[in-house]
């Protein structure tokens, strides 16, 4: 089976631009979650998406904001970029709450806002 | 909410046990995990807790107390390639299953 994967894998973007972040989830998962994760910190939630629509939402202006595709891929866009939204983005899925088996992360885009 | 605390570093020496601690507060629980993270790579899964008492997963084990908030990750015969970030997270029991991350606890093992 196929893990999850994450585009582009670096990324380096201008304050005030827009950013599009990609993630194919595992076969066979329904559910995608994301994370921010600056340095040194656990991952932060973001939202999750779970059969196309927002599951819920973490602490994050509106500027992030998701779409999850009927074969359960996900995008994170964020606008307006500042310099403290570089960090780790990660992408996480499950299948439902991913419960015993745990959530399946990608190797994450590094996001450089400069 | 969630509210999760570790310590942020350990050292062990290599064939040691080492136990990491994680307490939390929480609003609704709905199961803890346990995740490894090397340095620039994602986390992967370790361990899931929702009841009480000790999963034991080859060298490592979790345990967890839902009284008390405490969870700990017990380590055993610790090698090299142990050296990494060790986060405590935990699932809310609302109507969706948002996971909290602690900050996450960097074991480096010496020689």
């Amino acid at each position: 089976e196929t893990g999850v994967t994450q585009s582009p894998t670096h990324l380096i973007k201008t304050r005030g631009q827009q950013v599009t972040l990609r993630c194919s989830s595992q076969s066979g998962h329904n559910t995608v979650s994301w994370y921010q994760q600056a340095l040194g910190q656990g991952p932060q939630f973001i939202f999750q998406y779970y059969r196309e629509e927002e599951n819920g939402r973490g602490n994050f202006p509106p500027r992030f904001s998701g779409l999850q595709f009927p074969n359960y891929s996900s995008e994170l866009n964020v606008n307006a970029l500042e310099l403290d939204d570089s960090a780790l983005y990660l992408c996480a899925s499950s299948y439902g709450t991913g419960g015993s088996g745990g959530y399946t992360f990608g190797s994450g885009t590094r996001l450089t806002v400069v | 909410g969630q509210n999760i605390d570790q310590p942020t570093e350990m050292t062990a020496t290599e064939g040691a046990i080492v136990q990491i601690n994680c307490t939390y507060q929480t609003s609704g629980f709905n199961g803890l995990f346990w995740y490894q993270q090397h340095a620039g790579e994602a986390p992967t899964f370790l361990s899931y807790n929702v009841l009480d008492g000790l999963e034991e997963k080859g060298r490592f084990s979790s345990f967890l107390s839902r009284s008390k908030g405490y969870s700990y990750l017990l380590l055993k015969e610790l090698q090299m390639k142990d050296s990494a970030s060790y986060l405590c997270a935990v699932m809310d029991s609302g109507g969706y299953q948002k996971v909290t991350f602690g900050i996450g606890t960097k074991l480096q093992v010496i020689p």
